[in-house]
């Protein structure tokens, strides 16, 4: 059971917008900062997201990130087939880091 | 030129030990906290321990907590993690990642290396 909660999985058509939600609680995303990861197949997982909202150098502006109170999301417009992977949401909590159970993409 | 490059994964059996090393290159090593993170094929990541710039401040997940050991050495651009009692679930790819602000922003993860704990 992931201290952080995700839908297991979302899908949507090329070129449409997703969203994937990451639930927390004070103790993490109510009062740190919030981390996107995206991770293909067979490969290491990659920094989308960071400080809740920031894109790291390289990473599309199709990918955006938000949080509100204990809440956290990641926003993905104009998909590609490329998007295709899971994705995690990050925090660190208290006296340790947690990550969210991962959401499978689907690009139909 | 990779940042980052695990080693030392195997196969162990259970209780015994296992060192993990994470050799760092062509970046300022003491500039970043760092990470361990693993991953079972398949499922999702789960964070293992992280250490400060200078080594004072680590942090462990409940689950290794007094099993494992994070450690590292500036001067040798090397993260280590120290496995004792190790335990069939223990197994899992083990990521190494840095974190330039010690707020579990992994700027960059390792390929990984595997450990499988078996008898």
């Amino acid at each position: 059971q992931s201290v952080l909660t995700q839908p297991p999985s979302v899908s949507a058509a090329p070129g449409q917008k997703v969203t994937i939600s990451c639930s927390g609680s004070s103790s993490n995303i109510g009062n740190n900062y919030v981390s996107w990861y995206q991770q293909l197949p067979g490969t290491a997982p990659k920094l989308l997201i960071y400080d809740n909202d920031k894109r790291p150098s390289g990473i599309p502006d199709r990918f955006s990130g938000s949080k509100s109170g204990t809440s956290a999301t990641l926003d993905i417009t104009g998909l590609q087939t490329g998007d295709e992977a899971d994705y995690y949401c990050g925090a660190w909590d208290s006296t340790r880091g947690v990550f969210g159970g991962g959401t499978k993409l689907t690009v139909l | 030129q990779v940042p980052l490059v695990e080693s030392g994964g195997g196969v162990v059996q259970p209780g015994r030990s296992l060192r993990l090393s994470c050799a760092a290159s062509g970046f300022t090593f003491s500039h970043y906290g760092m990470h361990w993170v693993r991953q079972v094929p398949g499922k999702g990541l789960e964070w293992v321990a992280m250490i400060g710039y200078d080594g004072s401040n680590r942090f462990y997940a409940d689950f290794v907590r007094g099993r494992f050991i994070i450690s590292r050495d500036n001067s040798k651009n090397t993260l280590y993690l120290q496995m004792n009692s190790l335990r069939v679930e223990d197994t899992a790819i083990y990521y190494c990642a840095r974190d330039p602000s010690l707020r579990v922003t992994l700027d960059y993860c390792g390929q990984g290396t595997l450990v499988t704990v078996s008898s």
